[in-house]
């Protein structure tokens, strides 16, 4: 099956700071990720929709000058939570979807963040 | 809006017998239905999914599940549980939005007894 990469894994950075994630489709071009947030013991919460070399989609309620999403490639789409602070601390996890099956979307093993 | 339910927020299984996790949904189009299981602070793994055709899915790791379309359910099914299956299991409706943006619903944590 198609591999989702993202990196790192687990991330702590200080209030204030600024922390990029990066999702990888290994094996396959994506031209559309997304990039979903889970609390603690819930669900996972869609933020946005990536769409290569376009503006992404956020979600109501999801601040997009807060969090960054860049998909310049078809391989490569990064989600940068700008000036991080504690209730920021998450699991974002990506999934990228593959062009030629238009079937489902993969999912990346997720980004523990925490933030100080 | 579209909607996912899952019922039951925490099941108990003793290891060897069979499992079925509940799952509704919300959604006035013909649904692209999957089931995912993660493991602790892990991704998302595909379990099956249902976007036509056999009502009754099988996927991996044992796992079945079949789509009802006058109850609005895709319930999971495993006749034999193993304590690796001890996870926590999604059910989640694609839209049908050409991007396919998939609704969770909130999950239930398997736990399997000795």
């Amino acid at each position: 099956g198609a591999v989702v990469s993202q990196h790192p894994s687990w991330v702590i950075c200080k209030s204030g700071t600024s922390v990029k994630i990066e999702c990888r489709s290994l094996d396959f071009q994506a031209t559309t990720m997304f990039w979903y947030r889970q609390f603690p013991k819930q669900s996972l919460m869609l933020m946005a929709t990536s769409n290569e070399g376009s503006k992404a989609t956020y979600e109501q309620g999801v601040e997009k000058d807060k969090f960054l999403i860049n998909h310049a490639s078809l391989t490569l789409s990064t989600l940068t939570v700008t000036s991080a602070h504690p209730e920021d601390s998450s699991f974002y996890i990506c999934s990228a979807r593959e062009v030629i099956k238009n079937t489902e979307a993969f999912f990346g093993q997720g980004t523990r963040l925490t933030v100080v | 809006a579209q909607s996912v339910t899952q019922p039951d927020i925490h099941i108990t299984v003793s290891e060897g017998a069979s499992l079925e996790l509940r799952c509704n949904y919300s959604y006035g189009a013909t649904p692209y239905l999957f089931w995912y299981v993660q493991s602790p602070g892990q991704g998302l793994q595909l379990l099956l999914k249902y976007f036509s055709g056999d009502t009754l899915v099988q996927g991996i790791k044992g796992f079945e599940a079949e789509f009802k379309r006058s109850q609005s359910s895709f319930n999971l099914r495993k006749p034999s549980v193993h304590w690796s299956d001890a996870a926590e299991y999604f059910c989640a409706v694609g839209l049908n939005t050409g991007f396919q943006k998939l609704v969770f619903g909130t999950g239930t944590r398997l736990l399997v007894s000795p």
